[in-house]
């Protein structure tokens, strides 16, 4: 099993382009998340998905959006990329029930804005 | 809104122990707890419920205050490899999300 994978692991962007963030999970999890990390800040929720076919905004969901693809993909679009948003992305998974159950993380893609 | 971990940072010599704290404003159902290595992502060590159940690492301990909506992972005899970045994350009642604190970075030296 790959778990948790993430394409790209590095991107440099100009301000004002766009881009994709791809992510898939092969352990048959219902849930799925995109989150930011940014130094000493943690680890903060943009959008997750508790299920196939719906998606829901967490802390700082402005300058993002999301599709779920199916059971095993989530993809995070950045529509005009601004300085701001460089930082670290992870996508996790999980079984239903964010409050009881553990998230497994994808690798990460560094994402520098210019 | 984001617990607060502390200490922010510590450094310690193998075979000592450790403490971090996470403290929420809010009443707590759940408390997540991850560590993180320097560029890799994080990787989960356990829950405390509400309750007292427990789930997670067997070799890394953890208490859960309910009343005072703080919990604190107990990291004993550390090792090498315990050094990285703790973080923890809390879950509220009602419609809530995880959220994670800023993180505690712990440093062990030989």
């Amino acid at each position: 099993n790959a778990g948790v994978t993430q394409t790209p692991k590095f991107q440099v962007l100009k301000t004002g382009q766009s881009m994709t963030l791809q992510c898939a999970q092969d352990m048959n999890h219902n849930s799925m998340y995109w989150y930011r990390q940014d130094p000493g800040m943690g680890l903060r929720l943009i959008y997750y998905s508790a299920s196939e076919g719906t998606t829901d905004k967490g802390e700082v969901p402005n300058g993002y959006n999301v599709s779920r693809l199916n059971k095993r993909e989530f993809s995070l679009r950045l529509e005009s990329a601004a300085p701001s948003q460089t930082s670290v992305y992870f996508c996790a998974s999980s079984f239903p029930g964010q409050e009881n159950n553990e998230q497994f993380f994808g690798p990460g893609t560094r994402l520098t804005v210019l | 809104q984001q617990p607060v971990q502390s200490p922010q940072a510590v450094i310690l010599r193998e075979g000592e122990d450790a403490v971090i704290n996470c403290s929420s404003s809010k009443a707590l159902y759940s408390v997540h707890w991850y560590r993180q290595k320097h560029g890799e992502a994080p990787v989960f060590l356990m829950i405390l419920l509400k309750g007292g159940e427990q789930k997670g690492h067997d070799k890394i301990s953890a208490s859960f205050n309910e009343k005072k909506q703080q919990s604190s992972l107990y990291l004993t005899a550390s090792q090498l490899s315990y050094s990285g970045t703790y973080f923890c994350g809390t879950w509220g009642f009602g419609n809530e999300k995880l959220t994670f604190g800023t993180g505690t970075r712990l440093t062990i030296i030989p």
